[in-house]
């Protein structure tokens, strides 16, 4: 099985802030890595597809690269309804979540 | 609108059997991949199982901690799929979503359609 690591699991930033986000998987997944955005109560949504396809309705504030086992997720200028969980997920071989990194208010 | 909706939930006993319904509506669900995903109390997300279509076989494919005990299957004239439940253990307690599959490019299926969730709890 295919396991993904992110990191951190939690950071605390303020409105505004450019915040990164890291995942990594066990073995090389090419560009099959998607994110997706949890807020409390609520269902996930995807927000990046294919590593760094923007999912359609999705703000271009929200951006993702890499390629291989490394893969980041980048808000630029962070917004008040940016709090939330951030999940990444491989799809190289059925589908694995990362554990998650809870992106909270500073 | 593109929806999906969850029932069933329920609170049961560790060995029981308990059945999930995901209806959907606002789009051809015959035509995709429905799959399930579970989230604990407090926890990550966890994939389950999925069935394709039947233009696809309607194969299924099931997560190591639930195979053997959940089966999927989907009637495509009411849009409903179904994630049945057996031989259920405490360490089944969660968030059950129904999810579609789509292929937005080659090769990487993602979930872009989501239901609200049902409750499982699983207790003596």
């Amino acid at each position: 099985d295919i396991q993904m690591t992110q990191s951190p699991s939690s950071l605390s930033a303020s409105v505004g802030d450019r915040v990164t986000i890291t995942c990594r998987a066990s073995q090389s997944i090419s560009v099959y890595l998607n994110w997706y955005q949890q807020k409390p109560g609520n269902a996930p949504k995807l927000l990046i597809y294919a590593a760094s396809s923007l999912q359609s309705g999705v703000p271009s504030r929200f951006s993702g690269s890499g390629s291989g086992t490394d893969f980041t997720l980048t808000i630029t200028s962070l917004q008040p309804e940016d709090f939330a969980i951030y999940y990444c997920q491989q799809s190289y071989s059925t589908w694995t979540f990362g554990q998650g990194t809870k992106v909270e208010i500073k | 609108e593109v929806q999906l909706v969850e029932s069933g939930g329920a609170v049961v006993q560790p060995g029981r059997s308990l059945r999930l319904s995901c209806a959907s509506s606002g789009f051809t669900s015959a035509d995709y991949t429905v799959n399930w995903v579970r989230q604990a109390p407090g926890r990550g997300l966890e994939w389950v199982g999925y069935m394709r279509s039947k233009i696809y076989g309607a194969t299924t494919d099931y997560a190591a901690s639930v195979k053997g005990r959940f089966s999927i299957s989907r009637d495509d004239s009411k849009s409903i799929a179904y994630l049945q439940m057996t031989s259920l253990k405490t360490e089944d307690t969660a968030v059950y979503y129904c999810t579609r599959v789509v292929r937005l490019t080659y090769g990487n299926d993602a979930f872009d359609i989501w239901g609200q969730g049902t409750v499982v709890t699983v207790s003596s």
